[in-house]
């Protein structure tokens, strides 16, 4: 009972690295999203894919790259990481419309 | 511009029911109203969902008013596990299949 997994689960980088972020999820479900929580602040979407083969940017894709690598992978990538995109990075997935979405337990990411 | 309104916080007593209110005014058409949890910054938690008619699960109840604008999450007996960031949830159209969470109603329960 897997669900939705993440790696790593904490990260620090320098300003100006990048790096990977990675998702996958063991329930077959067709969407796959990206989310950022600030802290004290709700979570923002970043970018998702509504079916495998397809990406659409959120309300805060700026400085983020995204790949559905297949049904069950999908990876958020920054290339040159800020200091302003410390936060908690959430991954979700769900089957379709009007489904309930499942989130995976965090990838807390530190840019110094 | 806001999709749902919620209180900032909330404080409810151990056992009694937590009533947590959220507005989604501009509600429309078939979007449905979703209610998650957060505990301690884990993933958010699936609660419950509806369209129009009143749901309840293991969870909670959903009240959505006959007009859709508003709906209410219901914590029969709250306890201590409850406390809480709870979201409220409304897809618009032509939004596609994502989830807009705002900023939610912090519930802490009181023993």
């Amino acid at each position: 009972n897997a669900g939705v997994t993440q790696t790593p689960k904490f990260q620090v980088l320098k300003t100006g690295q990048s790096m990977t972020l990675q998702c996958a999820q063991d329930m077959n479900h067709n969407s796959m999203y990206w989310y950022r929580q600030d802290p004290g602040m709700g979570l923002r979407l970043i970018y998702y894919s509504a079916s495998e083969g397809t990406t659409d940017k959120g309300e805060v894709p700026n400085g983020y790259n995204v790949s559905r690598l297949n049904k069950r992978e999908f990876s958020l990538r920054l290339e040159s990481a800020a200091p302003s995109q410390t936060s908690v990075y959430f991954c979700a997935s769900n089957r379709g419309p009007n489904t309930e979405a499942f989130f995976g337990q965090g990838t807390r990411l530190t840019v110094v | 511009d806001a999709k749902t309104t919620q209180p900032p916080s909330m404080d409810c007593a151990e056992g009694r029911a937590a009533n947590l209110p959220c507005n989604h005014s501009t509600i429309s058409g078939n979007e449905y109203v979703y209610w998650y949890r957060q505990i301690h910054s884990q993933g958010p938690q699936y609660i419950i969902h509806g369209l129009k008619n009143n749901e309840t699960n293991e969870m909670a109840s959903l009240i959505i008013t006959e007009d859709r604008k508003s709906s209410t999450l219901i914590l029969p007996h709250a306890t201590l596990r409850d406390t809480a960031v709870y979201y409220c949830i409304v897809r618009f159209p032509n939004t596609g299949n994502q989830f807009y969470f705002g900023t939610g109603t912090s519930l802490t329960v009181i023993p």
